[in-house]
């Protein structure tokens, strides 16, 4: 029984073309995080919505949007994607209030390629 | 979050219990020590965490020094599908609903 989906789990894009990733939760968990992985490294935070409210990381690039329209999902725009932009996009929640004693639970990822 | 350091690798066999080291000087009080495998081509999973006291659950152990500066995980009998990045991180429970903070990890082998 999959939690956090992530759709689609492949991606191509062409340069400059915008993209849209998409996540959606069944845990009815307040927070939806977004990361970015690139090859052998490990995952970095982008940003993350708790309901409503937006917090972005201060090294995000602007080029990164993300919009969630309700608790169950959650987006990813990248406006103009460049090379440097093709990694794996992990979509993560947590609960919120007492996240630290729980946990977080991760989508399977999109491995988006920008050709 | 205070830091933590752990091996960049870790070689096991099969069938055979594996200890993944964590060092966390720096911990605070506050600190849940959380650790995370990431196989691959998926997300990061969860697989354990704890305070103070030692934990167990159906994937692993967490074994808790003392002084908390310290911690290992430990698979009891390790499997070809063990082979992951296992991440320890630090979360502070004042800390709300910020996301984790990953390392490097340690990359673990099973041989069969």
């Amino acid at each position: 029984d999959a939690m956090v989906i992530q759709n689609p789990r492949y991606q191509v894009t062409q340069f400059g073309k915008p993209v849209t990733l998409s996540c959606s939760q069944t845990l009815n968990h307040n927070v939806m995080y977004w990361y970015q992985q690139k090859s052998s490294q490990a995952p970095k935070l982008l940003f993350h919505y708790y309901d409503k409210d937006f917090n972005n990381e201060a090294d995000t690039p602007d080029n990164f949007q993300s919009r969630r329209p309700n608790t169950s999902f959650c987006f990813l725009d990248i406006r103009s994607p460049g090379l440097g932009d093709a990694a794996m996009y992990l979509c993560a929640t947590s609960r919120g209030v007492g996240t630290p004693a729980y946990g977080y639970t991760f989508g399977s990822g999109t491995r988006l390629t920008v050709v | 979050d205070a830091k933590t350091t752990q091996p960049n690798s870790m070689e096991s066999n099969e069938e055979e219990p594996v200890h993944l080291p964590c060092n966390h000087s720096t911990i605070s009080g506050t600190d849940y020590i959380h650790w995370y495998r990431q196989l691959p081509s998926q997300g990061p999973e969860y697989v354990i965490h704890g305070l103070t006291s030692n934990v167990n659950n159906r994937m692993a152990s967490l074994a808790i020094a003392e002084d908390r500066k310290s911690s290992t995980l430990i698979l009891h009998r390790a499997t070809l599908r063990d082979a992951a990045v296992y991440y320890c991180i630090l979360r502070d429970s004042g800390g709300g609903a910020d996301g984790l903070t990953f390392g490097k990890g340690t990359h673990l082998i099973i041989q069969p």
